[in-house]
């Protein structure tokens, strides 16, 4: 069975630009998550989708947004980049959700924001 | 903060050593998960715990959950090199949101 898939794997962007990072699931995994690790903060949940609904959403500002799509596959898309935005962003589907279920973590995109 | 704080930030053990890591956190929980990342690479699921759990067994890991002290324990024992990793707990609370802690570095020395 594929794991979690998540492109691009390396992303260089310059401050007020947006980005988008895309997530495609482990086959039959309804629930995506998004986390996002920085050397200060650590790792931080984002958001999570299921059936394409936000369920969660952790503490961040409302630059950051996701949507998820009839087959799973998620998008997250970060408004005029900060500085602070780089970071390594993860990605993570389960069965039917990260509170309950084994979450699968894909390899992440890093975002370097110049 | 209803970050969980891992303990010690830092170990480094001989392989073969059992590797003991702590967490604390601050607020009830439904269950408390520990991961393990290599390299700044993706995380690795290891074990979820409920809260009416006590303990629970993986083969070489085990885990307690103390839900009065809120604490909980990770275990390695006869650690390999292949051990070596950042460990994080995470705790799960009553919204199902996920909170990671800061996580403890192990170096398993050949």
């Amino acid at each position: 069975k594929a794991g979690v898939t998540q492109t691009p794997r390396y992303l260089i962007k310059t401050r007020g630009q947006q980005v988008t990072l895309s997530c495609s699931p482990i086959s039959g995994h309804r629930s995506v998550s998004w986390y996002q690790q920085t050397p200060g903060q650590g790792l931080q949940f984002l958001f999570e989708y299921f059936s394409e609904t936000q369920r969660n959403k952790g503490n961040f500002p409302g630059r950051f947004s996701g949507r998820q799509f009839s087959n799973s596959r998620s998008e997250m898309n970060v408004s005029t980049l900060e500085l602070g935005d780089s970071a390594l962003y993860l990605c993570a589907s389960s069965f039917a959700g990260a509170a309950m279920w084994e979450q699968f973590f894909g390899p992440g995109t890093r975002l370097t924001v110049l | 903060s209803q970050q969980g704080e891992e303990d010690p930030q830092a170990l480094s053990i001989q392989e073969g050593e059992n590797a003991t890591m702590n967490c604390s956190y601050k607020t009830s929980i439904n269950n408390l998960q520990w991961y393990r990342q290599n390299s700044g690479r993706g995380l690795v699921h290891l074990i979820l715990i409920r809260s009416n759990e006590r303990e629970k067994h993986s083969g070489r890991l085990r885990v307690t959950l103390d839900t009065s002290k809120k604490s909980s324990s990770l275990l390695i024992t006869a650690s390999r090199a292949a051990d070596t990793a950042s460990y994080f707990c995470a705790t799960v609370t009553g919204a199902n949101n996920l909170f990671f802690g800061t996580g403890t570095r192990l170096t398993v020395i050949p």
